[in-house]
């Protein structure tokens, strides 16, 4: 168990829905980081938080978009769902943002677009 | 662009022989981390090595470090079923003033008893 705990863990919704995925760090932990992994594919960067403000953006489509809120806790929204989202969404957090320190991954959320 | 390679992309061996995966990056590295991901897991950090031509063991794990930071490897002695997953190798930018990690694609090792 890495201390980091993401909800829900599956989600089945239809195209042109939009949905929130959620995270909670480890404790002390200050940046939280989300990922989308989709079949026999590698850990693609979507975006990172640090104590709530937006550090860095990797290939977030602008469908997309996160927060980080005041319990460090993170939501990424989804909206205008196309088949193509369908994947593994990882949230990842760590002490450290500047450093490039270790990553705590929780278990992710499923995502199907029907 | 910047860009991080691991090679081989799918590895299949017979228990007991030896396995490597190689990860090589454009750009210098502050340091390298290695994770494993089981088959329906998430990935699991491993081991970070900082100095530059680094080399350090879990059992039967051995990591490297390139000299140049820019490459690594990480070789499992005498595989087991247990080693079954992907391997991830990432590192931050040296230079970089972000967290985030460049991770390598990923080699899928699956270990036939």
């Amino acid at each position: 168990d890495s201390g980091v705990t993401q909800t829900p863990k599956h989600l089945i919704t239809a195209t042109g829905q939009r949905v929130t995925l959620r995270c909670s760090p480890r404790s002390g932990d200050l940046s939280v980081y989300w990922y989308q992994q989709s079949l026999d594919q590698g850990l693609q960067f979507l975006i990172q938080y640090y104590n709530g403000e937006e550090r860095a953006k990797g290939n977030i489509l602008e469908r997309f978009s996160a927060q980080q809120f005041p319990d460090l806790h993170s939501e990424l929204n989804l909206s205008s769902l196309e088949l193509g989202d369908s994947a593994l969404y990882f949230c990842a957090s760590s002490v450290r943002d500047r450093r490039g320190g270790e990553q705590y991954f929780g278990p992710g959320t499923r995502l199907t677009v029907t | 662009g910047q860009q991080v390679m691991q090679i081989p992309q799918y590895q299949h061996v017979q228990e007991g022989e030896d396995f490597t995966t190689y990860c090589n990056s454009s750009t210098t590295l502050s340091n390298i981390q290695w994770y494993k991901q089981r088959p329906g897991g998430h990935p699991v950090f491993l081991i970070q090595l900082v100095k530059s031509g680094e080399v350090k063991k879990q059992k039967r794990l051995t990591f490297q470090f390139g000299e140049a930071k820019k490459n690594s490897s990480l070789h499992i002695t005498a595989t087991q079923t247990t080693d079954v997953g992907t391997y991830f190798c990432a590192g931050p930018y040296r230079g970089s003033t972000l967290g985030r990690l460049y991770f390598g694609r990923g080699t899928q090792l699956t270990v036939w008893p």
